[in-house]
């Protein structure tokens, strides 16, 4: 069974910084690209960034360029989101997701998904 | 404001079929797969079609999707109350702010 666990989600200070984890089960992590997606609250789906399988190609939205890293550790099946310079706009569920490819590049296909981890960012 | 169009809302009575339009242009669906997504009250999204047209495993035939141009459908036929959602399409946006983009996202109303 393919599950996905994030955490690492809480209240931070704007301008503060957070690191959410996704730990992965159920297939073979290095083989599929991952994506984090947010959704602020009572928004719509916003993807943030995607690493390909092996990690060497990453993608992330304008909105968050420059101030979120996503990487990713194979040997622990796990996702990372390194979250820096954090806005009150930022404030969201946070969802990791499967992808069904390896390169992750022109590829809007998320067959599983994590529960969500809520960033709140305010003062 | 969303790169992708959808109506807000869509309704219709259980039994019978409703349908979500997705416009872009030629920069995301036109030239790309696109994907739509069902998201039930309190939970994460599901996919329910991909490449424009396929369903994953476990995905029902109620459930189709078509694309034509730079527009996408979604169709949902022998609706039920547990289709109540909102459902979501996504693509890859080709332009300088290259990445997955997603329509606002349409209310599935069952009455």
């Amino acid at each position: 069974e393919v599950q996905l666990l994030e955490s690492g989600g809480g209240l931070v200070q704007p301008g503060g910084s957070l690191r959410l984890s996704c730990t992965v089960s159920g297939f073979t992590f290095n083989n599929y690209a991952m994506t984090w997606v947010r959704q602020g609250p009572g928004k719509g789906l916003e993807w943030v960034s995607t690493i390909s399988g092996g990690g060497d190609n990453t993608y992330h939205a304008d909105s968050v360029k420059g101030r979120f890293t996503i990487s990713r550790d194979n040997s622990k099946n796990t996702l990372y989101l390194q979250m820096t310079s954090l806005r009150v706009d930022d404030t969201a569920v946070y969802y990791c997701a499967k992808s069904r490819g390896y390169s992750g590049y022109e590829d809007p296909r998320f067959d599983y998904w994590g529960q969500g981890t809520l960033v709140t960012v305010s003062s | 404001q969303s790169v992708l169009t959808q109506p807000p809302s869509v309704s219709a009575a259980p039994g019978q079929k409703v349908t979500i339009s997705c416009s872009g242009s030629s920069s995301n669906i036109g030239n790309n797969y696109v994907a739509w997504y069902q998201q039930l009250p309190g939970t994460a999204p599901k996919l329910l079609i991909y490449e424009n047209s396929k369903r994953p495993s476990g995905i029902p035939d109620r459930f189709s999707g078509s694309k034509s141009g730079t527009s996408a459908t979604l169709g949902i036929t022998g609706l039920q109350t547990g289709d109540e959602a909102d459902y979501y399409c996504g693509t890859w946006e080709s332009s300088l702010s290259a990445g997955v983009v997603f329509g606002g996202g349409t209310k599935l109303t069952v009455l």
